[in-house]
């Protein structure tokens, strides 16, 4: 069975300052990783994913994160947080055969201070 | 491009109604749609994996026959919450994969909430 952790429930960062919320992953294969981002009462945005290639992936909004083999950890990463980056950020991740189900993490509330 | 609408975006019934919520897939066919329940500060279950033409895989703990989905084209599907209760009441989001999707993408709808009294 797959499974992700997001274990910090809420991150809480100074605004201008980088910030990473953290994701392990447990599946068997090749995983396919994706970061989803909720703002409230809304379905969810895609932010980035990683499928093969550079474990670097870099995503929207200035986002990016870093796919850890050893590590099993897709962390999700920005250089510089914004007041507007402040939302629920779900990490995800499917089996690369063939099933189709993605797994969410519980989800890391991210809050951004001015 | 790649976009996924819900409707109605928020409905209140009353206990032992049933209510109908739409997911369309604006500007690409979706051979697979899948249903998701949000629980307030929880993450999203998977309901059940709806292919166009056939019937709905449901995951496991979750009725059929309460949580009926029909996936009858390749832009549409729809689940149909019946006989609601209040336990029902939670935040619904519809997932669609492109026909010829890459890497398994799937697009998200913004969520219907469903409020039964």
């Amino acid at each position: 069975a797959q499974s992700v952790a997001q274990p910090e429930d809420q991150v809480n960062v100074a605004e201008g300052n980088p910030l990473t919320v953290k994701c392990t992953y447990s599946v068997s294969g090749n995983p396919y990783l994706f970061w989803y981002v909720q703002y409230p009462n809304r379905g969810l945005q895609f932010l980035l994913k990683y499928i093969t290639g550079d474990n670097l992936v870099k995503g929207s909004y200035g986002f990016e994160a870093e796919f850890n083999k050893s590590q099993t950890s897709f962390h999700l990463k920005k250089p510089s947080a914004l007041v507007s980056d402040s939302a629920l950020y779900f990490c995800a991740v499917r089996s690369g055969f063939g099933n189709e189900k993605l797994t969410f993490g519980t989800g890391t509330r991210l809050t951004i201070i001015p | 491009g790649a976009v996924v609408s819900q409707h109605p975006s928020w409905v209140i019934c009353k206990s032992g109604t049933s209510v109908k919520i739409e997911c369309r897939s604006l500007d690409f066919q979706a051979t697979t749609m899948f249903w998701y329940r949000q629980f307030p500060k929880q993450s999203l279950m998977l309901m059940a994996t709806s292919n166009e033409g056939s019937k709905a895989t449901y995951e496991q703990g979750v009725e059929k026959d309460k949580f009926l989905i029909n996936h009858a084209s390749l832009t549409l599907s729809t689940l149909t919450v019946t006989s609601a209760h209040p336990e029902d009441s939670s935040f619904y989001i519809c997932s669609a994969q492109p026909r010829l999707a890459r890497d398994y993408e799937q697009y998200f709808g913004p969520g219907t909430r469903l409020t039964v009294t």
